[in-house]
């Protein structure tokens, strides 16, 4: 079964510093892929997404991820985190598809706390 | 353009009672996807409705059901309501094979 794993429930970094948040997933091609952050008590905003083509993805807010599928990882990161960027991050992903894109499994989510 | 809304924002039921929640999609989106978020969570994907037949559903009981309409906003009910049924329940909309946007949510506490 489709399934995403973050390993990081936690992370705390400081202000300035760069960040990698993991995403690994389990699917037997490669699926559609994306990274959503969610403020308290909001909905998800869409940071990234990779469907084909080059590996390498940039987002908003500075943020950018990298598909490998040798290592069934989509991982994010950002060179220099800001305190505005303390929230929860969820990986996300779906079969190949047309009709697909609307069925995300999502990971845990990583809570990202900046110190100033 | 308007985004994806949501109502209520919260919402109070006891046990054993039915709820409907409701979405707008953004506009010119004709595809709804509904998530429910546990407390500590990640989304879990409920179901998906395009052109307002249900396209797709996760593994929820069928006392979780929803609607369509002709607008594309959309519904989602819950019959007898438990405990556990207490999340953030978030909408999602999106032009059919296209990255999906989120609403708000709905917060619904069970009693």
């Amino acid at each position: 079964a489709q399934s995403v794993t973050q390993p990081d429930i936690h992370i705390t970094v400081s202000e300035g510093a760069s960040l990698e948040l993991r995403c690994n997933y389990s699917y037997g091609a490669t699926p559609y892929l994306f990274w959503y952050v969610q403020s308290p008590g909001q909905g998800l905003q869409l940071l990234l997404k990779y469907f084909s083509g080059d590996t390498l993805v940039q987002g908003i807010k500075g943020f950018e991820a990298e598909f490998k599928r040798s290592q069934s990882s989509f991982n994010l990161r950002k060179p220099s985190v800001h305190w505005s960027d303390a929230a929860e991050y969820f990986c996300g992903s779906a079969p190949h598809g047309s009709s697909n894109t609307g069925k995300l499994i999502f990971g845990q989510g990583t809570t990202l706390q900046v110190k100033p | 353009e308007t985004g994806v809304t949501q109502s209520p924002t919260h919402l109070i039921k006891t046990r054993g009672q039915q709820v409907t929640l409701r979405c707008s999609s953004q506009s010119g989106h004709n595809t709804v996807s509904w998530y429910q978020q546990a407390l500590g969570q990640g989304p879990q994907f409920i179901f998906q409705y395009y052109r307002e037949e249900e396209n797709g559903r996760g593994n929820f009981p069928p006392r979780f059901s929803g609607l369509q309409f002709p607008n594309y906003s959309s519904e989602l009910n819950v019959n007898a309501l438990e405990l556990d049924d207490s999340a953030l329940y978030l909408c999602a909309s999106s032009w059919h094979g296209d990255t999906q946007y989120f609403g708000p949510g709905t917060r619904l506490t069970v009693l």
